[in-house]
């Protein structure tokens, strides 16, 4: 299995700040590698997939980068509605399989 | 647009098997990658596994012993069967669709969720 480890498993950030989020893969992922938003009681969100493809309706400030085995998620001016739980996943090889996920929170 | 709602027993007990169904409206259900992924509270995501419109299937190594799932063209539905259950398969199960981004598939429609509870 590819192991996909994400850091920091949380973070408290103000409004406007510039947020990056890490996801390691114990292999390369190839850009199969795909971010998640999931807001508590509500069906988890596409944000970007291949690495850096950002999906319609998806707010400009976020983006992804990364080769690999290293990429990032980043949001660039944080909003309060970003309050949520951000998880990397990887579908180059199966069982595809997600990162632990990371909390972010506003200050 | 398109739209996936799960349905199925809420509670369930030990030993006993966990049935769930998803139901596809507004899209079609061919060529896609229909998945299960569940999140146990206080832990991350987990894919279940797939069934493609073809009727192939992809399950997990973690479940695979105890997974089956199947796919209803006709009705637009798709089904997930996991036998033998613990308080361990207790979650949010969610049905999702895997479509193909380029570089791999990715889950670009998802359910609502439903809570399962394994207890006796």
């Amino acid at each position: 299995d590819i192991q996909m480890t994400q850091s920091p498993s949380s973070l408290s950030a103000s409004v406007g700040d510039r947020v990056t989020i890490t996801c390691r893969a114990s292999q390369s992922a190839t850009s199969y590698l795909h971010w998640y938003q999931h807001e508590p009681g509500k069906a988890p969100k596409l944000l970007i997939s291949a690495a850096s493809n950002l999906q319609s309706g998806v707010p400009s400030r976020f983006s992804g980068s990364g080769s690999g085995t290293d990429y990032t998620l980043t949001i660039s001016g944080l909003q309060p509605e970003d309050t949520a739980t951000y998880y990397c996943q990887q579908s180059y090889g199966t069982p595809w399989t997600f990162g632990q996920g990371t909390k972010v929170e506003i200050k | 647009q398109v739209q996936l709602q799960e349905s199925g027993a809420g509670l369930v007990k030990p030993s006993e098997t966990l049935s769930l169904t998803c139901s596809l409206s507004g899209g079609s259900i061919s060529n896609y990658y229909w998945s299960w992924i569940r999140l146990p509270p206080g832990k991350g995501l987990e894919w279940i596994g797939y069934i493609h419109d073809s009727g192939s299937t992809n399950y997990n190594p973690s479940l695979k012993t105890r997974v089956t799932m199947s796919i209803d063209t006709p009705k637009n539905q798709f089904s997930l069967e996991v036998r033998s259950v613990t308080p361990a398969d207790t979650a949010v199960y969610y049905c999702a669709r895997g479509a193909s981004s380029g570089r791999g598939i990715a889950f670009d429609i998802w359910g609502q969720g439903t809570t399962v509870t394994i207890f006796s």
